[in-house]
């Protein structure tokens, strides 16, 4: 079965700073990776995905992500962080060939002005 | 997009209650998850076809249906107060890798 770990629950970072998630998965066959994002109240929204290819993915708002297979990780990363990015992000992996996606548990960003 | 209703509802420890969901055009896979505070969502279960397609560690209070046109319901039966939380609809293609689009919720609490 498949598993997301998100190592940071909370993550405090001074606006304009570079700010990495991590997150590392679990998983017995290949797998499709996502991060996705949620503002208060509000449902998720897709930053960006891995299916295959190029291990480096970018997605909206400046943020990327880089698939690790041989750490089976996939972090998440923005080179100067805005007011705006305080939301919380949650990484999650579906195995290829199935449609159930997994999530973690959430990293909460905050920037601080 | 997909739109879910009502956003918010208070129901009653034993009541029954139902929630809805509005795929994105073209979509054709829903998805319904369940998040309670500060966690991450919760897999309960997926429809295809009008069939459920695989289901999460939900008991069968929760039930769901998908019609004609892909819209969706989630049904909860003799509701308990842990059923307290945000649920999350989320719809796909089937075949389609590429992540879910999900709706804004509908925040349920139980008293």
């Amino acid at each position: 079965a498949q598993s997301v770990t998100q190592l940071d629950s909370q993550v405090p970072v001074f606006e304009e700073a570079p700010v990495e998630l991590r997150c590392n998965y679990s998983s017995s066959v290949s797998v499709y990776l996502f991060w996705y994002v949620q503002y208060p109240n509000q449902g998720l929204q897709l930053l960006l995905k891995y299916l295959s290819g190029s291990t480096l993915v970018k997605g909206i708002n400046g943020f990327e992500a880089e698939f690790n297979k041989s750490q089976t990780s996939f972090h998440l990363r923005k080179p100067s962080v805005h007011i705006s990015d305080t939301a919380e992000y949650f990484c999650a992996v579906s195995e290829v060939g199935y449609q159930k996606v997994t999530f973690g548990t959430g990293t909460k960003l905050q920037v601080i002005p | 997009g997909v739109t879910q209703s009502p956003t918010h509802l208070i129901k009653t420890r034993g009541q029954q209650v139902t929630l809805r969901c509005s795929s994105q055009s073209g979509h054709n896979t829903v998805s319904w998850y369940q998040q309670a505070l500060g966690q991450g969502p919760q897999f309960i279960f997926q429809y295809y076809r009008k069939e459920e397609n695989g289901r999460g560690n939900f008991p069968p209070r929760f039930s769901g249906l998908q019609f004609p046109n892909d819209s969706s319901e989630l049904n909860v039966n003799a509701l308990e107060l842990d059923d307290s939380a945000l649920y999350l609809c989320a719809s796909s293609s089937a075949g389609v890798p590429g992540g879910y689009t999900f709706g804004s919720g509908t925040r349920l609490t139980v008293v």
